[in-house]
């Protein structure tokens, strides 16, 4: 079976910070890909970073990088020197062999001035 | 360009109204795809176009009724809907449907509201 699990419902940060969200997944196909997405309180999805199964090295989108441990099925991101606006609700979520994306149950980020 | 757009941005209709939700977007992708969001969970997918084709249907009511008349477009017509449909309905597009490589681009959804 296909799973994403994100077990902060919520976190606060102070601007400037670094934040780590926690993602784990559950697969049995070698070949998956994991991605993570921001959405505002306006409702749209950003794409933020990827990352493939078989990448040797973690990927990383100027201040946000993805730390990937394979072997223990998770795929933390990670944003360097937080900023208000990126208060948000973020989603990890991984590409199933069902040909489809499953999300994991989101953490909102709070970024205080 | 990295764009998907929506229209409407928002939409209240009454259960037995007929409306339609329009996606489109022009970076070639050849898969569309339509989630449907509840307050504070994650999308849920609906239906996958994948060059033109309906290439997954999860098992949604016959109510909704996607269409997509080219490569560009995806439309989703609703008729006789109940007010537990009411959510942001999200298009999104990715190269190919099929493989892990590809992120899917989001448009800014459609907020529905059934009465």
């Amino acid at each position: 079976a296909q799973k994403i699990t994100q077990t902060q419902p919520g976190m606060f940060v102070q601007e400037k910070e670094a934040v780590t969200l926690d993602c784990t997944y559950d697969t049995s196909d070698p070949s998956y890909g994991l991605f993570w997405y921001k959405q505002p309180s306006s409702g749209e999805m950003i794409f933020l970073i990827y990352q493939g199964s078989y990448d040797q090295q973690n990927a990383t989108e100027g201040r946000y990088s993805l730390n990937f441990q394979k072997a223990r099925k998770s795929a933390n991101l990670v944003i360097s020197a937080s900023q208000l606006g990126d208060s948000a609700m973020y989603f990890c979520a991984m590409y199933s062999s069902a040909s489809k994306i499953i999300f994991g149950s989101g953490t909102r980020l709070s970024i205080r001035p | 360009d990295t764009e998907v757009t929506q229209t409407p941005k928002h939409l209240v209709m009454g259960m037995t109204n007929k409306k339609s939700l329009k996606c489109e977007q022009h970076m070639g992708h050849r898969a569309m795809y339509w989630y449907k969001q509840k307050a504070k969970k994650p999308p849920e997918l609906m239906f996958v176009y994948s060059y033109e084709k309906l290439s997954i249907n999860e098992s949604v009511p016959s109510r909704f009724s996607p269409e997509c008349p080219n490569s560009s477009l995806l439309n989703l017509h609703l008729h006789a809907l109940q007010p537990e449909d009411s959510a942001l309905y999200l298009c999104a597009s990715s190269q190919v449907e099929g493989s892990g490589s590809y992120e899917q681009y989001f448009g800014p959804g459609t907020r529905l509201t059934v009465t």
